[in-house]
Protein backbone atom coordinates (compact mmCIF):
# COMPACT_ATOMS: atom_id res chain seq x y z
CA UNK A 1 0.00 0.00 0.00
CA UNK A 2 1.34 3.06 -1.35
CA UNK A 3 1.35 5.75 1.65
CA UNK A 4 2.72 8.70 0.02
CA UNK A 5 1.53 8.84 -3.69
CA UNK A 6 2.64 11.02 -7.08
CA UNK A 7 -0.71 9.86 -9.54
CA UNK A 8 1.24 11.67 -12.52
CA UNK A 9 4.20 9.69 -13.83
CA UNK A 10 4.58 12.85 -16.09
CA UNK A 11 4.05 16.41 -16.78
CA UNK A 12 4.83 18.95 -19.76
CA UNK A 13 4.67 22.49 -18.93
CA UNK A 14 5.55 25.29 -21.17
CA UNK A 15 8.25 27.58 -20.43
CA UNK A 16 7.14 30.39 -18.91
CA UNK A 17 4.19 29.34 -17.18
CA UNK A 18 3.53 27.83 -13.91
CA UNK A 19 4.03 23.62 -12.91
CA UNK A 20 2.49 22.48 -10.61
CA UNK A 21 2.86 18.83 -9.43
CA UNK A 22 0.71 16.85 -6.74
CA UNK A 23 0.84 14.40 -4.27
CA UNK A 24 -1.18 12.54 -1.59
CA UNK A 25 -0.65 10.58 1.46
CA UNK A 26 -2.83 8.53 3.19
CA UNK A 27 -0.52 8.05 7.00
CA UNK A 28 -2.16 10.45 9.27
CA UNK A 29 1.35 10.39 11.58
CA UNK A 30 3.01 12.56 8.78
CA UNK A 31 4.05 15.87 9.94
CA UNK A 32 7.36 16.73 7.91
CA UNK A 33 6.95 16.69 3.73
CA UNK A 34 10.09 17.16 1.06
CA UNK A 35 10.48 17.54 -2.36
CA UNK A 36 13.30 16.55 -4.11
CA UNK A 37 14.77 16.81 -7.21
CA UNK A 38 16.52 14.37 -9.72
CA UNK A 39 18.77 14.86 -12.90
CA UNK A 40 19.59 11.45 -14.94
CA UNK A 41 22.41 10.30 -13.52
CA UNK A 42 22.29 11.72 -10.18
CA UNK A 43 21.19 11.53 -7.04
CA UNK A 44 17.68 13.38 -6.01
CA UNK A 45 18.94 17.04 -4.06
CA UNK A 46 16.41 18.52 -1.57
CA UNK A 47 14.50 21.45 -3.08
CA UNK A 48 12.21 22.17 -0.39
CA UNK A 49 10.14 21.12 2.67
CA UNK A 50 7.32 21.81 4.76
CA UNK A 51 6.11 21.49 8.02
CA UNK A 52 2.84 20.60 9.27
CA UNK A 53 2.00 23.39 11.40
CA UNK A 54 2.59 25.16 8.42
CA UNK A 55 0.20 25.59 5.00
CA UNK A 56 2.45 27.15 2.78
CA UNK A 57 6.52 27.64 2.19
CA UNK A 58 8.37 29.68 -0.72
CA UNK A 59 11.61 29.20 -1.65
CA UNK A 60 12.36 31.84 -4.58
CA UNK A 61 10.28 30.15 -7.11
CA UNK A 62 9.11 27.24 -5.56
CA UNK A 63 5.92 26.91 -3.08
CA UNK A 64 4.95 24.13 -1.58
CA UNK A 65 1.34 23.91 -0.66
CA UNK A 66 0.19 21.96 2.38
CA UNK A 67 -4.04 20.45 2.68
CA UNK A 68 -3.61 18.47 6.15
CA UNK A 69 -7.52 17.75 5.50
CA UNK A 70 -6.69 16.75 2.49
CA UNK A 71 -3.83 14.97 3.13
CA UNK A 72 -2.71 16.66 -0.48
CA UNK A 73 0.59 18.81 -1.08
CA UNK A 74 1.56 20.52 -4.12
CA UNK A 75 4.54 22.15 -5.49
CA UNK A 76 4.11 24.96 -7.22
CA UNK A 77 6.88 26.10 -10.14
CA UNK A 78 6.83 29.93 -11.36
CA UNK A 79 8.16 30.59 -13.89
CA UNK A 80 9.02 27.17 -15.10
CA UNK A 81 12.33 27.20 -16.85
CA UNK A 82 14.22 24.35 -19.11
CA UNK A 83 17.20 23.59 -15.95
CA UNK A 84 13.49 22.16 -14.35
CA UNK A 85 13.15 19.28 -16.41
CA UNK A 86 13.81 16.68 -14.10
CA UNK A 87 12.19 14.05 -11.92
CA UNK A 88 10.97 15.25 -9.02
CA UNK A 89 9.72 13.08 -5.49
CA UNK A 90 7.69 13.71 -3.29
CA UNK A 91 8.64 12.24 0.26
CA UNK A 92 6.90 12.40 3.85
CA UNK A 93 8.12 11.76 7.85
CA UNK A 94 6.38 11.03 10.83
CA UNK A 95 8.74 13.15 13.00
CA UNK A 96 12.53 12.43 12.47
CA UNK A 97 12.05 8.57 11.84
CA UNK A 98 12.42 8.08 7.99
CA UNK A 99 11.34 9.14 4.70
CA UNK A 100 8.61 7.19 2.41
CA UNK A 101 8.93 8.37 -0.97
CA UNK A 102 6.61 8.92 -3.90
CA UNK A 103 7.16 7.09 -7.25
CA UNK A 104 8.04 10.35 -8.70
CA UNK A 105 6.64 12.84 -11.44
CA UNK A 106 8.64 13.56 -14.78
CA UNK A 107 8.51 17.14 -15.69
CA UNK A 108 8.69 18.05 -18.91
CA UNK A 109 9.63 21.95 -19.92
CA UNK A 110 9.05 22.74 -23.32
CA UNK A 111 10.59 25.92 -25.11
CA UNK B 1 3.42 -6.74 -1.13
CA UNK B 2 6.65 -4.64 -0.11
CA UNK B 3 8.49 -3.13 -3.55
CA UNK B 4 11.94 -2.47 -2.13
CA UNK B 5 12.70 -3.95 1.27
CA UNK B 6 15.76 -2.81 3.51
CA UNK B 7 16.68 -4.72 6.64
CA UNK B 8 17.38 -3.98 9.12
CA UNK B 9 15.09 -0.64 9.64
CA UNK B 10 17.12 0.83 12.51
CA UNK B 11 20.72 -0.88 13.28
CA UNK B 12 22.88 0.12 16.18
CA UNK B 13 26.24 -0.85 16.89
CA UNK B 14 29.88 0.02 18.42
CA UNK B 15 32.64 1.74 16.14
CA UNK B 16 35.29 -0.83 14.76
CA UNK B 17 32.48 -3.62 14.24
CA UNK B 18 31.41 -4.79 11.08
CA UNK B 19 27.66 -4.41 9.32
CA UNK B 20 25.98 -5.36 6.83
CA UNK B 21 22.40 -3.61 5.68
CA UNK B 22 20.23 -6.02 3.10
CA UNK B 23 17.82 -4.90 0.61
CA UNK B 24 15.57 -7.11 -1.40
CA UNK B 25 13.93 -5.39 -4.83
CA UNK B 26 10.68 -7.51 -6.41
CA UNK B 27 9.91 -5.17 -9.11
CA UNK B 28 12.17 -7.19 -11.66
CA UNK B 29 14.45 -4.01 -12.28
CA UNK B 30 17.90 -4.14 -13.31
CA UNK B 31 19.78 -1.30 -11.77
CA UNK B 32 19.42 -0.77 -8.06
CA UNK B 33 21.30 1.68 -5.85
CA UNK B 34 22.75 2.86 -1.87
CA UNK B 35 21.99 6.33 -0.83
CA UNK B 36 23.49 7.95 2.28
CA UNK B 37 21.34 10.50 3.69
CA UNK B 38 22.60 13.21 5.52
CA UNK B 39 21.89 15.69 8.35
CA UNK B 40 20.03 18.12 5.80
CA UNK B 41 17.67 15.41 4.36
CA UNK B 42 20.28 15.34 1.27
CA UNK B 43 20.66 12.28 -0.77
CA UNK B 44 24.13 11.52 -1.99
CA UNK B 45 24.44 8.18 -4.02
CA UNK B 46 27.03 5.91 -2.95
CA UNK B 47 27.18 3.19 -5.77
CA UNK B 48 24.26 2.49 -8.83
CA UNK B 49 24.82 -1.61 -9.87
CA UNK B 50 23.00 -3.66 -12.68
CA UNK B 51 24.07 -6.90 -13.77
CA UNK B 52 26.73 -5.66 -16.01
CA UNK B 53 28.15 -2.58 -14.26
CA UNK B 54 29.23 -1.43 -10.82
CA UNK B 55 29.49 2.74 -10.62
CA UNK B 56 30.75 3.62 -7.26
CA UNK B 57 30.89 7.43 -6.08
CA UNK B 58 34.18 8.04 -5.05
CA UNK B 59 33.72 9.85 -2.48
CA UNK B 60 32.31 6.75 -0.69
CA UNK B 61 35.39 5.54 1.32
CA UNK B 62 36.59 1.61 0.60
CA UNK B 63 35.37 0.32 4.10
CA UNK B 64 31.92 0.24 2.25
CA UNK B 65 31.11 -2.32 -0.70
CA UNK B 66 27.85 -3.35 -2.30
CA UNK B 67 27.65 -6.89 -2.39
CA UNK B 68 24.85 -8.32 -5.00
CA UNK B 69 24.29 -12.13 -4.92
CA UNK B 70 21.55 -12.00 -7.50
CA UNK B 71 19.33 -9.46 -9.56
CA UNK B 72 17.08 -8.67 -6.93
CA UNK B 73 19.34 -8.34 -3.80
CA UNK B 74 21.84 -5.30 -3.02
CA UNK B 75 23.39 -5.73 0.14
CA UNK B 76 25.47 -2.96 1.32
CA UNK B 77 28.74 -4.16 3.64
CA UNK B 78 30.32 -1.15 6.15
CA UNK B 79 33.59 -2.49 7.33
CA UNK B 80 34.90 -0.99 10.54
CA UNK B 81 32.34 1.25 11.23
CA UNK B 82 32.95 4.97 12.23
CA UNK B 83 30.91 7.84 14.12
CA UNK B 84 30.40 9.72 11.28
CA UNK B 85 28.65 6.77 9.16
CA UNK B 86 26.06 7.37 11.53
CA UNK B 87 22.98 8.11 8.74
CA UNK B 88 19.70 6.90 7.48
CA UNK B 89 20.57 5.02 4.07
CA UNK B 90 18.42 4.13 1.52
CA UNK B 91 18.42 1.43 -0.83
CA UNK B 92 15.95 2.14 -4.49
CA UNK B 93 15.96 0.56 -7.98
CA UNK B 94 15.10 1.17 -11.31
CA UNK B 95 14.16 0.26 -14.39
CA UNK B 96 13.25 3.18 -16.97
CA UNK B 97 15.99 5.90 -16.74
CA UNK B 98 13.27 7.72 -14.35
CA UNK B 99 11.78 5.47 -12.54
CA UNK B 100 12.58 4.64 -9.22
CA UNK B 101 11.33 2.96 -6.58
CA UNK B 102 12.94 3.49 -2.90
CA UNK B 103 13.27 1.57 0.36
CA UNK B 104 11.94 2.50 3.54
CA UNK B 105 15.54 3.98 5.03
CA UNK B 106 17.86 1.73 7.45
CA UNK B 107 18.45 4.04 10.25
CA UNK B 108 22.57 3.02 11.50
CA UNK B 109 23.74 4.39 14.48
CA UNK B 110 27.81 3.87 15.53
CA UNK B 111 28.43 4.35 19.22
Amino acid sequence: DQQVKQNSPSLSVQEGRISILNCDYTNSMFDYFLWYKKYPAEGPTFLISISSIKDKNEDGRFTVFLNKSAKHLSLHIVPSQPGDSAVYFCAASPGADGLTFGKGTHLIIQP
Amino acid sequence: DTAVSQTPKYLVTQMGNDKSIKCEQNLGHDTMYWYKQDSKKFLKIMFSYNNKELIINETVPNRFSPKSPDKAHLNLHINSLELGDSAVYFCASSQEYYGYTFGSGTRLTVV
